[in-house]
């Protein structure tokens, strides 16, 4: 069976400092994934996604960038962090075979930038 | 772009009893599909619900249930024997077809439960 895994599951960095939040997903070979952001009372907004290794599209422009490095790994980087940037950030994958497929939710990071 | 609009931000409901939460979606795509997803206080997404456009029949799933009205671009969620653990907030999200793999989400309705 398959499995997404997200680390930190919580983080509290100061404004202006790096970020990198790290995604795996064992158990399936050539995953879609994603990163969403989950602002309090709002829905998910879409940030990046990826089709393949080093395939990487950003849905919002912003401080933050996506690298994928590895078949199942999905990486999550900031370079200097904004008060705006705190929320709590969800990756998710999928199989990637059609439009309709279900995506499946890691535990998500809970980023608060102080 | 798609829209997807959920314009209950709270709903309660009794347990045992029935609610229904609603979602709306703009689109000009003849192939997609739609889905309830969960987010209990723990914060993981799990999926409740999926719909395939193409189809007429309404998808269930034990005590869920969906009412898609295609013309309309209506697709709400019926909870029957609703149960202390269904509290969560229940967002629906619109899929296209092909090779679009992104899902367009809701803002969410959160649900509560009393006993």
């Amino acid at each position: 069976s398959q499995t997404i895994h997200q680390w930190p599951a919580t983080l509290v960095q100061p404004v202006g400092s790096p970020l990198s939040l790290e995604c795996t997903v064992e158990g399936t070979s050539n995953p879609n994934l994603y990163w969403y952001r989950q602002a309090a009372g709002r829905g998910l907004q879409l940030l990046f996604y990826s089709v393949g290794i080093g395939q990487i599209s950003s849905e919002v422009p912003q401080n933050l960038s996506a690298s994928r490095p590895q078949d199942r790994q999905f990486i999550l980087s900031s370079k200097k962090l904004l008060l705006s940037d705190s929320g709590f950030y969800l990756c998710a994958w999928s199989f990637g075979v059609a439009g309709g497929d279900e995506q499946f939710f890691g535990p998500g990071t809970r980023l608060t930038v102080l | 772009a798609q829209t997807v609009t959920q314009s209950q931000p709270e709903m309660s409901v009794q347990e045992a009893e029935t609610v229904t939460l609603s979602c709306t979606y703009d689109t000009s795509e003849s192939d997609y599909y739609l889905f309830w997803y969960k987010q209990p206080p723990s914060r993981q997404m799990i999926l409740v619900i999926r719909q395939e456009a193409y189809k007429q029949q309404n998808a269930t799933e034990n005590r869920f249930s969906v009412n898609f009205q295609k013309a309309a671009k209506s697709f709400s969620l019926k909870i029957s024997d609703s149960q202390l653990g269904d509290a969560a907030m229940y967002f629906c999200a619109y899929g296209s077809g092909g090779s679009n793999y992104k899902l367009t989400f809701g803002k969410g309705t959160l649900l509560t439960v009393n006993p």
